[in-house]
């Protein structure tokens, strides 16, 4: 199976700053990742998908980059609302999907 | 605007069976190339992956959970249901239905999630 982990674990970081964070494959799942955005009490939220495909509806300041076995979401310009926690997902199997383990944003 | 809900028991004792049915509205369960999965979450952990269906009945397991996991769908009631066999504590979770489109996908639709704890 495709293991994911994420990092940092935790970040902390004040509104306005630029946020990166980084997702790491097992092995090469081509641009087949996706980033969620999951608040306290609420289901995720779908961010990005194929790596780089912004989902509609979702501001211009998310985007992802990579390919292969290394992956980033960048936050261009942290907003209030963007304090959560962030999963990356691969879908290069189609038979087993697996998410990251998270990364927390929180306010610092 | 598709919508999903859970529903089903909040509380199941250990060694039985969890029962969960998800209710999709909004659109029909057998239109397009969607996918039907249910994904979990513990209390302060990281989200799961257990299972998916396509409406001709095919299926797909996570290997950890794969001897105890039965996921079926019903078109005509625009359901699909997980059964998780011989729980215990550490099948306490929020679950989640969910839509992926396609066969490799990412999910773009959720249900809000319904917490099952398995407790006596």
């Amino acid at each position: 199976d495709i293991q994911m982990t994420q990092s940092p674990s935790t970040l902390s970081a004040s509104v306005g700053d630029r946020v990166t964070i980084t997702c790491r494959a097992s092995q090469s799942i081509s641009s087949w990742l996706a980033w969620y955005q999951q608040k306290p009490g609420k289901a995720p939220k779908l961010l990005i998908y194929k790596a780089s495909s912004l989902e509609s509806g979702v501001p211009s300041r998310f985007s992802g980059s990579g390919s292969g076995t290394e992956f980033t979401l960048t936050i261009s310009s942290l907003q209030p609302d963007d304090f959560a926690t962030y999963y990356c997902q691969q879908y290069n199997s189609y038979s087993v999907f697996t998410f990251g383990p998270g990364t927390k944003v929180d306010i610092k | 605007q598709v919508q999903l809900q859970e529903s089903g028991p909040g509380l199941v004792k250990p060694s039985q069976t969890l029962s969960l049915t998800c209710t999709v509205s909004g659109g029909s369960i057998s239109s397009g190339s969607y996918y039907w999965s249910w994904i979990r979450q513990p209390a302060g952990k990281g989200l799961e992956w257990i299972g998916r269906i396509y409406t001709s009945g095919s299926t797909n397991y996570n290997p950890s959970l794969k001897s105890r996991v039965t996921i079926s769908v019903d078109t005509s009631k625009n359901q699909f249901s997980l059964k998780l066999s011989s729980v215990t504590a550490a099948d306490t979770a929020v679950y989640y239905c969910a839509r992926s489109e396609g066969p490799s996908g990412y999910y773009d639709y959720w249900g809000q999630g319904t917490l099952v704890t398995v407790s006596s």
